[in-house]
């Protein structure tokens, strides 16, 4: 079935530094695949997401490309605020039907002053 | 806004007791779930359900089992709570709109078991 892979955290950055979280991807064909941030103290919510190969998913600043070559969906944002702290999730729908999302395990940003 | 509620945002129960987390959705999603979250582990979907009275298990469904009586109303029980079902138990809600639908989560309820 469809999975992901991101890398570990904790990652910590200083205000403004340019970030990158790795995700990347094994699948059947070409499944949705979609980051989720979870603030402290809350549930998830969906940050942006890419439905096709090639497509670019962008929101508040982060952008991830869908690229099948490398299998890959890597979160960025070029300049990040300590607002940014707070867990990522790479997902994408797993086996047994598109309803089910699959989610990576995570990884935790805290960003500095 | 669509808005997921679960009932509780703390609980501590004992071993042995049964125990009722409850979500609600008012955006008429069809389907809901309910997810543990553990440090280094992610998300694992412990039980789906894609219409009331219907349910499917998910990857970790031992230990737990679930009730949608109504289409709002997802109940995740622990027939008798254990040390190691404390965890952070998030519930999240979609429509049933094909492969790129977004997931909406209720804020999780921490649950230890003593």
């Amino acid at each position: 079935g469809n999975s992901v892979t991101q890398m570990e955290g904790p990652v910590t950055l200083s205000e403004e530094a340019f970030l990158t979280i790795n995700c990347t991807y094994t699948a059947t064909g070409y499944p949705s695949l979609f980051w989720y941030v979870q603030y402290p103290g809350e549930g998830l919510q969906l940050l942006l997401k890419a439905t096709k190969a090639d497509d670019k998913g962008s929101n508040k600043g982060f952008e991830a490309t869908y690229r099948k070559e490398t299998t890959s969906f890597h979160l960025e944002k070029g300049s990040v605020q300590v607002s940014d702290s707070a867990v990522y999730f790479c997902a994408t729908p797993g086996a047994g039907g598109y309803q089910k999302v699959t989610f990576g395990i995570g990884t935790k940003l805290q960003v500095i002053p | 806004d669509v808005k997921v509620t679960q009932s509780s945002r703390y609980l501590v129960k004992r071993t042995g007791e049964k125990v009722f987390l409850e979500c609600v959705q008012d955006m008429d999603h069809e389907n809901m779930f309910w997810y543990r979250q553990d440090p280094g582990l992610g998300l694992r979907l412990i039980y789906f359900s894609y219409d009331v009275k219907m349910k499917e298990k998910g990857d970790i469904p031992e230990g737990y089992s679930v009730s949608r009586e109504k289409k709002e109303r997802f109940s995740l029980i622990l027939e008798s709570a254990s040390t190691n079902q404390t965890s952070m138990y998030l519930c999240a809600s979609s429509l049933d709109g094909g492969t790129g639908t977004e997931a909406f989560f209720g804020q999780g309820t921490r649950l230890t078991v003593v």
